[in-house]
């Protein structure tokens, strides 16, 4: 069974940084993509960043909304992915979720698409004074 | 990017049968993937690539559709089915989601 555990959410005040943590177990780590969603209160989802896996030279990429602000990397070793937050508005107030990517292979290695198929419970971040 | 259009509610009596339409502003292939989020709950993955049941879930949910007109279906509704749906590509990046469309029942 797949787990995942995000931590490091909590209340930031503007300007400050975070880092959050997602510890996942149950599955390849190592195969797998990883991203990171947001959902502000009451609205809709929201990507935020996404890594890939060794084979894509653990390629990073980040929504233009908080790019220069936002860092993302994995310890494939830890199983594990981390999403580093600057510069904290509060519009950044959110629960952000740590999302497994399956991903689909041609036979010669490359991909040709990926799903995120198992999401953690959350990590709640509020920024306010 | 691509923007990913849903109707903000649907009303269903139970037992029915529902569709929920997402529209993508440009071709995303099959590349589609729907999402249930009960109340105070992560998403849930329930189909993937437009049309993949993902393991687990009840064969009451079904998606259709390629190019930028995609469907999920549910029959019959069940109470437990009570949720935002959300469609979301994967075509190209920025990863994009809908704005949601809350299932009610009538």
């Amino acid at each position: 069974e797949v787990q995942i555990l995000e931590t490091g959410g909590g209340l930031v005040k503007p300007g400050g940084s975070l880092r959050l943590s997602c510890a996942t177990s149950g599955f390849n780590f190592n195969d797998y993509f990883m991203n990171w969603v947001r959902q502000a209160p009451g609205k809709g989802l929201e990507w935020v960043a996404q890594i890939r896996n060794k084979n894509y030279n653990y390629a990073t990429y980040y929504a233009e909304s908080l790019e220069g602000r936002v860092t993302i990397s994995r310890d494939d070793s830890k199983s594990s992915v981390y999403l580093q937050v600057s510069s904290l508005r509060a519009e950044d107030t959110a629960i952000y979720y740590c999302t497994t990517t399956r991903v689909y292979y041609y036979y010669d290695g490359t991909y040709y698409y990926y799903v995120m198929d198992a999401w953690g419970q959350g990590a709640s971040v509020t920024v306010s004074s | 990017d691509t923007v990913l259009t849903q109707s903000p509610a649907l009303a269903v009596s139970l037992g029915q049968r529902v569709t929920i339409s997402c529209r993508a502003s440009k071709s995303v292939s099959t590349y589609m993937h729907w999402y249930q989020q009960k109340s105070g709950q992560q998403p849930k993955l329930l189909i993937y690539s437009a049309s993949n049941l993902e393991s687990g879930v009840p064969s009451r949910f079904s998606g259709s559709g390629s190019g930028t007109d995609f469907t999920l279906t549910i029959d019959p509704v069940e109470a437990d089915d009570i949720a935002n749906y959300y469609c979301q590509q994967s075509n190209e990046l920025p990863l994009t989601f809908g704005s949601g469309t809350k299932l009610e029942i009538k």
